[in-house]
């Protein structure tokens, strides 16, 4: 069983404080991706990496960074969060079937607060 | 047209209803098709992949129009525990490019 596991399911920060989120998923997936989820605007990419060490920019990058130092693990940095960074951010993880993205396995989430 | 876009409901059904959803797609060249389905502050999970014959699991039944460029959910004698948001999902490029999600169909089954 595929398993996305992600540092916290809640976190309060305060504006201006850098962040760390952390997602380590188990099954040797090449890719990793981040989101982000608001009310009403479904899921919009973050970043996502293809390989250790790499990363590209998704739909939202701005405010954001993310490393891939080791496969199995893909953390995403708000350098100084603001408050409408406040939102849920889901992480997930794939491999490629016959040279196309596979399913997608999605950690549980965690509901960042900036206050 | 949008990548890939749903109604996003809500679809209000009575237990036991028949209820269907459509989703379209902008690619004619895309590849693979899955839904997703969200539970209220979960994450998503696949609920199917949808192959060019159509497929069926159990009350769930997925099939793939590429002429017409969308694909279906139907979900026969629906439970009170179907009530979820359903997610329509593309794979819209060749290669390595993330898969693209649908902004979801909320249901809620009534009793």
């Amino acid at each position: 069983d595929v398993k996305v596991t992600q540092s916290s399911r809640y976190l309060v920060k305060r504006t201006g404080e850098k962040v760390f989120l952390e997602c380590v998923q188990d099954m040797d997936h090449e890719n990793m991706f981040w989101y982000r989820q608001d009310p009403g605007l479904g899921l919009r990419l973050i970043y996502f990496s293809y390989d250790v060490k790499m990363k590209e920019k998704g739909d939202i990058p701005e405010g954001y960074s993310v490393s891939r130092e080791k496969k199995e693990r893909f953390s995403l940095i708000l350098e100084s969060a603001s408050t409408n960074q406040t939102s849920m951010y889901l992480c997930a993880s794939s491999t490629l079937d016959r040279g196309f993205m596979d399913t997608q396995y999605f950690g549980p989430g965690t509901r960042l607060t900036v206050l | 047209r949008k990548e890939v876009e749903q109604d996003p409901g809500p679809f209000n059904v009575p237990e036991g209803a028949t209820v269907a959803f459509n989703c379209t797609y902008s690619n004619s060249a895309s590849q693979s098709f899955f839904w997703y389905r969200q539970d209220c502050r979960k994450e998503p999970k696949l609920l199917m992949s949808v192959y060019s014959s159509g497929n069926e699991d159990g009350r769930f039944t997925a099939q793939l129009n590429r002429a017409s460029q969308y694909i279906s959910l139907l979900i026969r004698d629906s439970k009170l525990s179907d009530s979820a948001t359903y997610l329509c999902v593309v794979n819209l490029y060749s290669g390595n490019t993330p898969l693209v999600f649908g902004k979801g169909t909320r249901l809620s089954v009534i009793a």
